[in-house]
């Protein structure tokens, strides 16, 4: 079981550019997120997604945005990478079931924005 | 808003001592409390959770009790070891609704354990 899957692992955009972060599970779980972690800051949320076709906003979502089509796929694009969104971004996936509730993370995407 | 505050680090220990590391927790109804561990160059991975007041999650000899009464959810280990050296990370997950897409997570607090 693959789990979460995070593409790529780095990347060094120049201010300016715009770039498409991957994620994909498969797991089937409804939910799906998108977090940053800077130091001393912990982990952000981003955008999350309840299921395909359904996304809102988190903590810090200017800059960003995302689409949810499918179950399996929740990519995060930046649309003009600016310095500070250097950072590590990390997507998770999580479900609510009897036992209640879990989120399990992908390997993340370390991004420097020069 | 829901908001999770750590113990400031970074918790610097010998092999064998005793480690607390603090999590108080604000939130509406009874979220669901975890601790993330965070190894360097890694994503995160679950530690330990609880769901309900009075559950004790425990792991790789980690434990942690959810606390309704004083909305703390400390993690404890009895003896630690090198190899427990990481970031480890507090959270929560509000029940309901669309809740169960996010987690808040506390800052952080780094672990390093020297022989």
């Amino acid at each position: 079981n693959a789990g979460v899957t995070q593409t790529p692992k780095f990347q060094v955009l120049k201010t300016g550019q715009s770039m498409t972060l991957q994620c994909a599970q498969d797991m089937n779980h409804e939910y799906m997120s998108w977090y940053r972690q800077d130091p001393g800051m912990g982990l952000r949320l981003i955008h999350y997604s309840v299921g395909a076709g359904i996304t809102d906003q988190g903590e810090v979502p200017n800059g960003y945005n995302v689409s949810r089509s499918t179950t399996e796929d929740f990519p995060l694009r930046l649309l003009s990478a600016a310095p500070s969104q250097t950072s590590v971004y990390f997507c998770a996936s999580s479900y609510y079931g009897g036992g209640g509730t879990e989120a399990f993370f992908g390997q993340g995407t370390r991004l420097t924005v020069v | 808003g829901d908001s999770v505050t750590q113990m400031e680090g970074p918790v610097t220990l010998s092999e064998e001592a005793f480690l607390t590391i603090n999590c108080t927790y604000t939130a509406t109804g009874y979220p669901s409390l975890f601790w993330y561990v965070q190894y360097p160059g890694e994503g995160l991975q679950l530690l330990l959770k609880a769901t309900k007041a009075d559950d004790k999650g425990s792991n790789k000899g980690f434990e942690a009790t959810y606390r309704k009464e004083t909305t703390s959810f400390h993690l404890e280990k009895g003896s630690v070891q090198v190899s427990d050296s990481a970031v480890y990370f507090c959270a929560l997950i509000s029940p309901g609704g669309t809740s169960y897409g996010k987690l808040t997570f506390g800052q952080g607090t780094i672990l390093t354990v020297h022989p």
